[in-house]
C-alpha cells in the first residue's frame, strides 16, 4: 500500500531563504508525482507535475525534483518570500486517477 | 476563468440533519473528485465520476454518504443522516482527460462542515 510522507512537518525560515521540501513514498512504481500549495481555508492549487519519465520540472522560483528509484522528491523555493508561506503537499499516482496525498509541511515565511 | 465553485462554504447543522454540499466543476472538465480533509486522516478521495458516471465510489466511508452528478455542470454530495464524526472539509475537485493522471486537477475552495 502507497503511503506518502513529507518532513519537516513544519518549517519556520527568514525572508530570502532557500528551502528543500522533502517527500517520500513507499512504492516507487508511480506514474506522476504533483505538488500542491493550500492556503488556509482555500483548495489546493497544483504547482507543478512531474511525470516518472521526468527527474525535474521547474516553474518561476520553484523546482521540483523527483527520483523513482529511491522514492524521493523534493521541492525547492528560491529566494523566499512572505506570500510564499502556506501548507505544502505532495501527491503520487500509480497512473489511475487516485491520488495518495502527503501529511504536507506548513511553512511561514518571516519578513 | 472561473475554478471549480463549491456552496456553502460553511456549513454547521444538529446531528442527524441531512447535508448537502454542491460543487460546479470548471467548463469542459469531463472527470470529478469529491475529498475530505481531516487533521486525523489528511486528504481522502470519496468518489470519482468520468463524464458524470461513478467510476469509483470505494472511498464513500458509509452508506449515509451519496454523490450524484446529474449533468457535466453539477454536483452533489449528500451526507443523512449526518454524525459529528463527518466533521471536515470536503473538496470537490476537477480535471480533463480520463482522470488518468496526466492533467493537474483543480480544487475548489471546500466547505467546511461542523456537525453539533
Amino acid at each position: 500500500k502507497q503511503e506518502v510522507t513529507q518532513i519537516p512537518a513544519a518549517l519556520s525560515v527568514p525572508e530570502g531563504e532557500n528551502l528543500v521540501l522533502n517527500c517520500s513514498f513507499t512504492d516507487s512504481a508511480i506514474y506522476n508525482l504533483q505538488w500542491f500549495r493550500q492556503d488556509p481555508g482555500k483548495g489546493l492549487t497544483s504547482l507543478l507535475l512531474i511525470q516518472s519519465s521526468q527527474r525535474e520540472q521547474t516553474s518561476g522560483r520553484l523546482n521540483a525534483s523527483l527520483d523513482k528509484s529511491s522514492g524521493r522528491s523534493t521541492l525547492y523555493i528560491a529566494a523566499s518570500q512572505p506570500g510564499d508561506s502556506a501548507t505544502y503537499l505532495c501527491a503520487v499516482t500509480s497512473g489511475t486517477y487516485k491520488y495518495i496525498f502527503g501529511t504536507g509541511t506548513r511553512l511561514k515565511v518571516l519578513a | 476563468d472561473a475554478g471549480v465553485i463549491q456552496s456553502p462554504r460553511h456549513e454547521v447543522t444538529e446531528m442527524g440533519q441531512e447535508v448537502t454540499l454542491r460543487c460546479k466543476p470548471i467548463s469542459g472538465h469531463n472527470s470529478l473528485f469529491w475529498y475530505r480533509q481531516t487533521m486525523m486522516r489528511g486528504l481522502e478521495l470519496l468518489i470519482y465520476f468520468n463524464n458524470n458516471v461513478p467510476i469509483d465510489d470505494s472511498g464513500m466511508p458509509e452508506d449515509r454518504f451519496s454523490a450524484k452528478m446529474p449533468n457535466a455542470s453539477f454536483s452533489t454530495l449528500k451526507i443523512q443522516p449526518s454524525e459529528p464524526r463527518d466533521s471536515a472539509v470536503y473538496f470537490c475537485a476537477s480535471s480533463l482527460g480520463t482522470g488518468g493522471g496526466d492533467q493537474p486537477q483543480h480544487f475548489g475552495d471546500g466547505t467546511r462542515l461542523s456537525i453539533l
